[in-house]
């Protein structure tokens, strides 16, 4: 079935440090792929989205580039603020019957000053 | 914007009881799911529903069921909780297949 892998954390930078978190995937046909960002106390919230190979989506200074090569999909931002300390998700639509979502473990996100 | 509301932000329930989480949807979307969250897991799929009345098992169904009596509104229910189902629970709703899912702030149930 669908999975995402994505790379172990909790990450903690310094503000304005280059971010990258890595994920990757498996499934079946052409998933459209997602990052999804979870600030302390809310639900996740959707950050960016490509729905097909080659596309980059780019939200807030996050980019992600869907990677179909190396079926990857990882989140980057060049310089991270405070504000940007987060649980963040990677997860795919398998193109499958009614858009349910498989996600990946989150990753934790600590910016300090 | 879409608005996701789920009934309550904390439960607390015994071992055994009957639990009902509730969500409700204010921009007429045919999709729900319930997922919960666990720490290391991610979120992981207990149910969905496409339609009224209509629903499909996810990943992890095994002791809970699901209410759809109206578009709007999508219930989640632990038939006899346990303690294994301590858990952050997520409701979402889409309009379609490639649309994004909407989350509700959660219900951080405990079962003592």
């Amino acid at each position: 079935g669908d999975s995402v892998t994505q790379m172990e954390g909790p990450v903690t930078l310094s503000e304005e440090a280059f971010l990258t978190i890595n994920c990757t995937y498996t499934a079946t046909g052409y998933p459209s792929l997602f990052w999804y960002v979870q600030y302390p106390g809310e639900g996740l919230q959707l950050l960016l989205k490509a729905t097909k190979a080659d596309d980059k989506g780019s939200n807030k200074g996050f980019e992600a580039t869907y990677r179909k090569e190396t079926t990857s999909f990882h989140l980057e931002k060049g310089s991270v603020q405070v504000s940007d300390s987060a649980v963040y998700f990677c997860a795919l639509s398998g193109g499958t019957s009614y858009g349910k979502l498989t996600f990946g473990q989150g990753t934790i996100l600590t910016v300090h000053p | 914007d879409v608005k996701v509301t789920q009934s309550s932000r904390y439960l607390v329930k015994r071992t055994g009881e009957k639990v009902f989480l509730e969500c409700v949807q204010d921009m007429d979307h045919e999709n729900m799911f319930w997922y919960r969250q666990d720490p290391g897991l991610g979120l992981r799929l207990i149910y969905f529903s496409y339609d009224v009345k209509m629903k499909e098992k996810g990943d992890i169904p095994e002791g809970y069921s699901v209410s759809r009596e109206k578009k709007e509104r999508f219930s989640l229910i632990l038939e006899s909780a346990s303690t294994n189902q301590t858990s952050m629970y997520l409701c979402a709703s889409s309009l379609g297949i490639i649309s994004p899912l909407h989350f509700g702030n959660g219900t951080r149930l405990t079962v003592t």
